[in-house]
């Protein structure tokens, strides 16, 4: 099945700092989407960007399809952004469910 | 709030008993899925439901469980003689379909946390 890679595993930062959070997939999807996961497990969509760029407020994404990757990027950091990171991504016709990698855990010092 | 929502949210049991979840989907969305999420891990599906027809089950998924989705609206995951490897996050998601959503985004609900004793 597909294979997803997230880096880095874990990314400890100051308050008010820039990070890029990476992830590759092994083969070409139809779906690929960036979930925060707050400390009580909920899974909170931040982007779906099978392709393309897309902003939202200090978050941004990027895929580069044909290249298998995604980054997303948060500027400015709040405490609040902590957390685990998850990229997700789901294959073409026959293979419809999402595949999560393993995450990156965020965690923002004040 | 995603709109999918989790019964119940924690679910405490013993070793060798039965246990039931639910999941109230979004409604005009027709696909829904089952995770499992362990500690330090990303969810693992387990199973996807198109309307009521179960289209895809993850060899996770031992005969221990099973899910149904009658008339296609929600869903039950049941677990037999529970074991202690079963203590997880068990994560709903609702999709819709392209021409019936703006995109085939999953949103998921809460979750219910088992713990097997």
């Amino acid at each position: 099945g597909i294979q997803v890679e997230q880096s880095p595993p874990d990314l400890i930062l100051q308050e008010g700092a820039n990070s890029t959070l990476r992830c590759n997939f092994s083969d070409s999807v139809n779906n690929l989407q960036w979930f925060h996961q707050n400390p009580w497990g909920q899974l909170i969509n931040l982007f779906y960007i099978p392709s393309g760029t897309k902003q939202n407020g200090r978050l941004s994404a990027t895929t580069v399809a044909t290249e298998r990757y995604s980054l997303l990027y948060i500027s400015s950091s709040q405490t609040t952004d902590s957390g685990v990171y998850f990229c997700a991504v789901e294959g073409n016709f026959g293979n419809e469910k999402l595949t999560f990698g393993t995450g990156t855990r965020l965690t923002i010092i004040p | 709030d995603t709109g999918v929502s989790q019964d119940p949210r924690h679910k405490i049991t013993k070793r060798g008993q039965n246990v039931t979840f639910r999941c109230d989907p979004i409604s005009e969305h027709n696909r829904l899925y089952w995770y499992r999420q362990t500690l330090g891990q990303g969810p693992e599906f387990l199973t996807y439901f198109q309307n009521e027809a179960q289209l895809e089950k993850s060899r996770l998924l031992s005969d221990r469980f099973s899910a149904e989705r009658p008339k296609g609206s929600f869903s039950t995951l049941e677990i037999q003689r529970t074991e202690q490897g079963d203590s997880a996050m068990y994560l709903c998601a609702n999709q819709g379909l392209l021409g019936l959503a703006q995109n085939n985004e999953q949103f998921f609900g809460p979750g219910t946390r088992l713990t097997v004793l």
